[in-house]
């Protein structure tokens, strides 16, 4: 129940073309839903976050969807950019009377071609 | 100001031998938190401290593993008797409220 399953693995997309990658979770307890990105020897470091209270977030070409009755959530990178190349980790967390530990889906690896 | 600082960068050790990973969090930030990434695995919760609470030591994976936060800043994370498979990646991250800032990790490898 504390899993977070996030789809595809990798992918590959043309400059200028949309990214979408997606997840879903188990847990009715969590509110809190980031998305982090991870450069190769970096660490991670916070895209966009959202509360299941909105169903959409946008900033700037990045947006998350949010499907409460379907327990999934979605990054969409509009115009995608070979700078966007990277690793893409999804999470959840009980924000709030908890830890705030967060729980990651497995990570997708986005190579976005000129 | 600065971000989360984590040393060494790279730690290579002897199966058998005790490693201590050190973090240090954004000054004011009470909370911190330890995670493992494994290669090509999604990160792993640790251990959570906040304040001067109990840590939160559920996702430790053995009793090898132990931490410690020492005035409510600077943490170390010991792995005692490394095994091969406790080759990772160890990030550290701290906060005041939701976001987790991490820090750019300790790569472990244990030979």
């Amino acid at each position: 129940q504390q899993q977070v399953k996030q789809s595809p693995q990798s992918l590959i997309v043309q400059k200028g073309g949309i990214s979408i990658i997606n997840c879903a979770y188990e847990n009715t307890a969590f509110d809190y839903f980031p998305w982090y990105q991870q450069f190769p020897g970096k660490g991670p470091a916070l895209l966009i976050a959202i509360r299941p209270d909105v169903s959409e977030k946008k900033e700037g070409r990045f947006t998350i969807s949010f499907n409460k009755s379907a327990k999934q959530f979605s990054l969409h990178i509009m115009d995608s950019q070979p700078g966007d190349s990277a690793t893409y980790f999804c999470a959840a967390s009980k924000a709030t009377g908890n830890t705030g530990k967060l729980i990651f889906g497995q990570g997708t690896t986005l190579q976005v071609k000129p | 100001g600065a971000g989360v600082s984590q040393s060494p960068s790279n730690k290579v050790t002897e199966k058998g031998k005790d490693v201590e990973l050190r973090c240090d969090p954004i000054s004011g930030h009470t909370a911190l938190y330890w995670y493992r990434q494994s290669l090509g695995q999604g990160l792993e919760f640790l251990i959570y401290f906040q304040g001067n609470s109990a840590p939160d030591k559920s996702g430790l994976p053995s009793d090898r593993f132990s931490a410690e936060r020492t005035g409510g800043s600077v943490s170390t994370l010991t792995i005692q008797r490394t095994q091969q498979e406790d080759s990772a990646v160890y990030l550290c991250a701290s906060s005041q409220g939701s976001t987790q800032y991490f820090g750019p990790g300790t790569r472990l490898l244990v030979l």
